[in-house]
This record gives structure tokens, C-alpha cells and sequence, in this order.
């Protein structure tokens, strides 16, 4: 089946630290999304990548899409205990369905 | 006012049992969608309607049935529920489909527990 694999499972980071999330498929997604889900809470959506190579970047957190439109990172500089989360990715391949990932767990340490 | 709402937040019941679960969207999108969340926090899509029209119907067990009575509510009925059906399950909406870049607008959940 179509899949969206996501690493890592878990992150630790001191507080300052930078924080990064990558999202893999094994075939050609036609868009990404990102989403936050703060602990007890719902998914929140971040942002949505759709052209091959796009960069897109909110404050401290930066977007990528991949060439190949087969992968994509999330990357957090300097991180604050209010980035704690879990961070999801969701790819849509050529249906009317987003795919999430299994969610990146990021507990950061003061 | 919230945008995506679910009744009831925490539901515990029985083996066995028939329960609902209600969701209610006022941001007038045509899309609504449930998403099964498990304990490992994998979000799973169930079903979507757009204009109260079935559009996505996962690979769910037909204890699961949902409804829409109109575009802004998607309403999800279990039967027969099974220890296997604990999970957080979330409502959701866009406006626009995922095909045209609709993002999704989650409501807070509802935690069913099932004994």
C-alpha cells in the first residue's frame, strides 16, 4: 500500500538545540503537509509543499520538498519547550487522500 | 467558537456496546473527515464526505458506519464495539478536497475507551 515513512520515533534535544524531521515515500507524492500536534491536543496544520525543490520557511522552522518529490524534511533552529510536539507529515499521491506519517515524538529539555 | 466540534470528549463503555460519536464543522467547508488515532499516535483516515457524498471509505470494519445529515455534520456510529476500537478519533474538514490542496482542520477528539 501507499506509505509515508517517518524518522525519527522520538527526539530528545536540549533547549538551543536544533530539531529536524524527515518524511520518506517510495513513490512520487503530488503534495506534503505538515502538521503539530501539542501533547493531549489535536494536529494543527503547518504548512503544505507542492512545487519539486520548494523551501519554505516560518520563523525558526524550515520546509523542504525534495527533488524527487519523494521526501521531505522539517527542521527547527534553536529550539524553545514550546516546540514539544509531535510533528507529523502527510503526502497525497495522485488520490483525495492525505497519508500521514508515523509522527516525529519532540521533547525538548530547559 | 469552535470551528470543528466532537461530542463527547471522553466516552469509556463496554464490550459489546453500540456507541456515536458527534461532529459539527461552522466554517461552511464542503469536506469532513474522521481520522482513527491509536496509541501510538498513528493517524489513520476512515472516511470523507464531500457534500454529504461518501468519498473515501478506508479499509474499516462495517461496525463502523457514518452519516452526514448535512455538509457542516459527519457523525460516526460503532456497533458491536471490540477492545480493539480504543482510540482517539478525530473530526476533521477542509474546504477544499485534498486533490486541490485542502488543509485539514482538525476538532479536539474524542477518547473512547472500550472495557
Amino acid at each position: 500500500g501507499q506509505q509515508v515513512m517517518q524518522i525519527p520515533q522520538y527526539q530528545h534535544v536540549q533547549e538551543g538545540e536544533d530539531f529536524t524531521t524527515y518524511c520518506n515515500s517510495s513513490t512520487t507524492l503530488s503534495n506534503i503537509q505538515w502538521y503539530k500536534q501539542r501533547p493531549g491536543g489535536h494536529p494543527v496544520f503547518l504548512i503544505q509543499l507542492v512545487k519539486s525543490g520548494e523551501v519554505k520557511k516560518q520563523k525558526r522552522l524550515t520546509f523542504q520538498f525534495g527533488e524527487a518529490k519523494k521526501n521531505s524534511s522539517l527542521h527547527i533552529t534553536a529550539t524553545q519547550t514550546t516546540d514539544v510536539g509531535t510533528y507529523f507529515c502527510a503526502g497525497r499521491f495522485t488520490g483525495n487522500q492525505f497519508y500521514f506519517g508515523t509522527g516525529t515524538s519532540l521533547t525538548v529539555i530547559p | 467558537d469552535t470551528a470543528v466540534s466532537q461530542t463527547p470528549k471522553y466516552l469509556v463503555t463496554q464490550m459489546g456496546n453500540d456507541k456515536s460519536i458527534k461532529c459539527e464543522q461552522n466554517l461552511g467547508h464542503d469536506t469532513m473527515y474522521w481520522y482513527k488515532q491509536d496509541s501510538k499516535k498513528f493517524l489513520k483516515i476512515m472516511f470523507s464526505y464531500n457534500n454529504k457524498e461518501l468519498i473515501i471509505n478506508e479499509t474499516v470494519p462495517n461496525r463502523f458506519s457514518p452519516k452526514s445529515p448535512d455538509k457542516a455534520h459527519l457523525n460516526l456510529h460503532i456497533n458491536s464495539l471490540e477492545l480493539g476500537d480504543s482510540a482517539v478519533y478525530f473530526c476533521a474538514s477542509s474546504q477544499e478536497l485534498p486533490a486541490n490542496g485542502g488543509e485539514l482542520f482538525f476538532g479536539e477528539g474524542s477518547r473512547l475507551t472500550v472495557l
